[in-house]
């Protein structure tokens, strides 16, 4: 069954510290991951997908297929990075509309 | 605010009654997802319509659920002798077929005293 496990519920660092994140899949077809991110009373919205490789607010996620991990990054973390992070896997196939997501993981940046 | 649109945004309603959501997707958007999210954990699937097609239905969703897309534009959510249990936020999601993203709205909590 697909699963996605985002083993930290809270992390905090100080501004201008690297950050990560941390997500693995559990997943027997081919996936696509994403990260979505909510900010304090804001709505769900897609901060990047594996499949863009693109660098957004300059966080970075690299898809591990070996590791089945999906871990967001950032060298230097700002205070406005604080929120909710989720990672999320899209279902292959004919149930490609289909999300699945992690528990989540709040991100403290403390200045 | 041209996003996808939930109401109401909150709802207390006491165990044994009936509710209704609305959501209102991106214009042109086709599909149309249901999630639930309750506390500590993340969005979970519920339904998912295509146009007018309602297409797949979870396993959470018991038979005191049942969710609309009459006209492939609006859809309704209704939980029918609401419980404790059902007390969580409701996710309404709209996107496009040949783009993975979905667009979420900002939910509808409900709390089932």
């Amino acid at each position: 069954a697909q699963r996605v496990t985002q083993p930290e519920k809270l992390l905090s660092v100080f501004k201008g510290a690297p950050v990560e994140l941390k997500c693995n899949y559990s997943y027997s077809g081919s996936p696509e991951l994403f990260w979505y991110v909510q900010y304090s009373r804001q709505r769900l919205q897609l901060l990047l997908r594996h499949i863009s490789r693109e660098s957004i607010k300059g966080f970075t996620a690299d898809l591990n297929k070996g590791e089945t991990s999906f871990h967001l990054k950032k060298p230097f973390a700002q205070e406005e990075d604080s929120a909710m992070y989720y990672c999320a896997l899209r279902h292959s196939g004919g149930s490609n509309y289909k999300l699945t997501f992690g528990k989540g993981t709040l991100l403290t940046v403390n200045p | 605010d041209t996003g996808v649109s939930q109401d109401p945004r909150h709802k207390i309603t006491k165990r044994g009654q009936n509710v209704t959501f609305r959501c209102d997707p991106i214009s042109e958007h086709n599909r149309l997802y249901w999630y639930r999210q309750t506390l500590g954990q993340g969005p979970e699937f519920l339904t998912y319509f295509q146009n007018e097609a309602q297409l797949e239905k979870s396993r959470l969703l018991s038979d005191r659920f049942s969710a609309e897309r009459p006209k492939g534009s609006f859809s309704t959510l209704e939980i029918q002798r609401t419980e404790q249990g059902d007390s969580a936020m409701y996710l309404c999601a709209s996107g496009v077929s040949k783009n993975t993203e979905a667009f979420f709205g900002q939910g509808t909590r409900l709390t089932v005293v």
